[in-house]
């Protein structure tokens, strides 16, 4: 069964530091999210893209956060000078088409420990 | 603001009860409705559709009632694997909106 896989599984950085996530979807789905989910809590949306570029962003997705398809494959994360409340479990998320007629096929995640 | 909205639970049950979950979700422009199930510390997995009619997967049924806008997702027999936390998801175009979970316990 296909799977989305994301890497690394587990990051640990220092508080001010830069972290990429990234994720590799489904190879012929087209929509591809992030989501995080802080212990405890729940599965909080932070963008979906489309077609090269940001479709929708929720307000936790600021100047910090930005994506990025690289290639044909790798979709990316990244989170410039990390803070502690950005330690949670970050999920990559893809979809053939818009979500809310297939849902979503999730990655196992990478948990970010922020130090 | 669209809110989705569960009984955190949990739920404890015997093997072999059948247990029932709602999720209440407030965007009555909702299209598309599901059921995840998200195990600790692990990604959520899509569990079933919602479909206006409703729908059974095994012994899993999924129920959509639009005029008090809520979704269910009932269990029968239940199993010690089913223990898990029960997500329901709510979306209509974009992104889908996740409820907090139930989280059920099943015991022997």
């Amino acid at each position: 069964e296909p799977e989305v896989t994301q890497t690394p599984s587990h990051q640990v950085t220092q508080m001010g530091q830069e972290v990429i996530l990234r994720c590799v979807p489904i190879s012929n789905h087209l929509y591809f999210y992030w989501y995080r989910q802080i212990l405890g809590q729940k599965v909080e949306f932070l963008v979906s893209f489309y077609n090269n570029e940001i479709s929708e962003k929720s307000e936790i997705f600021d100047d910090q956060f930005s994506v990025e398809r690289p290639d044909g494959s790798n979709f990316t994360l990244k989170i410039r000078s990390t803070k502690l409340e950005d330690s949670a479990m970050y999920f990559c998320a893809s979809s053939p088409g818009t979500s809310s007629t297939y849902g979503y096929t999730f990655g196992s995640g990478t948990r970010l420990t922020v130090v | 603001r669209k809110e989705v909205e569960q009984d955190p639970g949990p739920f404890n049950v015997p093997e072999g009860a059948t247990v029932a979950f709602n999720c209440t979700y407030s965007n009555s422009a909702s299209q598309s409705f599901f059921w995840y199930r998200q195990d600790c510390r692990k990604e959520p997995k899509l569990l079933m559709s919602v479909y206006s009619s409703g729908n059974e997967d095994g012994r899993f049924t999924a129920q959509l009632n639009r005029a008090s806008q809520y979704i269910s997702l009932l269990i029968r027999d239940s199993k010690l694997s089913d223990s898990a936390t029960y997500l329901c998801l709510e979306g209509s175009q974009g992104n889908l909106i996740f409820g907090k979970g139930t989280k059920l316990s099943v015991k022997p």
